[in-house]
């Protein structure tokens, strides 16, 4: 079974653009939760979603927003880039009912100049 | 805040058993130990979790304390592609808010 698949893996926006990254999931897995890390933050949270909804979220600004399609696949926005933005952002699929193990994309490297 | 305290690092001789310690003295009865690691900028990876039992797969073993207050886990036999940071999380839930604290970098030296 294919694992969790992220694009793209590397990015560079200049500050004020936006991004859009994307997750595909493990087949059959529901749920897909966004992470953002950074060498001084570590791994945060920033939303998941299940059946297309948001079901859970971080306290991140709002210009990080995510959407979820109805074959699973999720994507993950942000406005007007800030040089702190730049990170490793990693997604995880899960089956999504009450405990499910997470398995973690190769994630995607963004850079913000 | 993370709700797990692990040592910052640790090194292990290869071939010997890894054991990583992970304290979570506010874990609640409904709440799982998972372990993952993560190698260099690579996505973590799962290892193993666990409720109250011990637990053991192909990749490792998770030792959880009575209380529950603390577990460990243990490589049998370290090799070099261990290296890595092992993150010691707890959660309900797959829907959680997960919350990572820095993990433990382990080297494995030759």
């Amino acid at each position: 079974k294919a694992g969790v698949t992220q694009t793209p893996r590397y990015l560079i926006k200049t500050r004020g653009q936006q991004v859009t990254l994307s997750c595909s999931p493990i087949s059959g897995h529901r749920s897909v939760s966004w992470y953002q890390q950074t060498p001084g933050q570590g791994l945060q949270f920033l939303f998941e979603y299940f059946s297309e909804t948001q079901r859970n979220k971080g306290n991140f600004p709002g210009r990080f927003s995510g959407r979820q399609f109805s074959n699973s696949r999720s994507e993950m926005n942000v406005s007007t880039l800030e040089l702190g933005d730049s990170a490793l952002y990693l997604c995880a699929s899960s089956l999504g009912s009450t405990q499910e193990t997470q398995y973690f994309g190769p994630g995607t490297r963004l850079l913000v100049l | 805040d993370a709700k797990t305290t692990q040592p910052p690092s640790m090194d292990c001789a290869e071939g010997r058993a890894a054991n990583l310690p992970c304290n979570h003295s506010t874990i609640s009865g409904n709440e799982y130990v998972y372990w993952y690691r993560q190698i260099h900028s690579q996505g973590p990876q799962y290892i193993i979790h666990g409720l109250k039992n011990n637990e053991t797969n192909e990749m490792a073993s998770l030792i959880i304390t009575e209380d529950r207050k603390s577990s460990t886990l243990i490589l049998p036999h370290a090799t070099l592609r261990d290296t890595a940071v092992y993150y010691c999380i707890v959660r309900k839930t797959s829907y959680d808010k997960v919350i990572f604290g820095p993990g433990t970098s382990l080297s494995v030296i030759p």
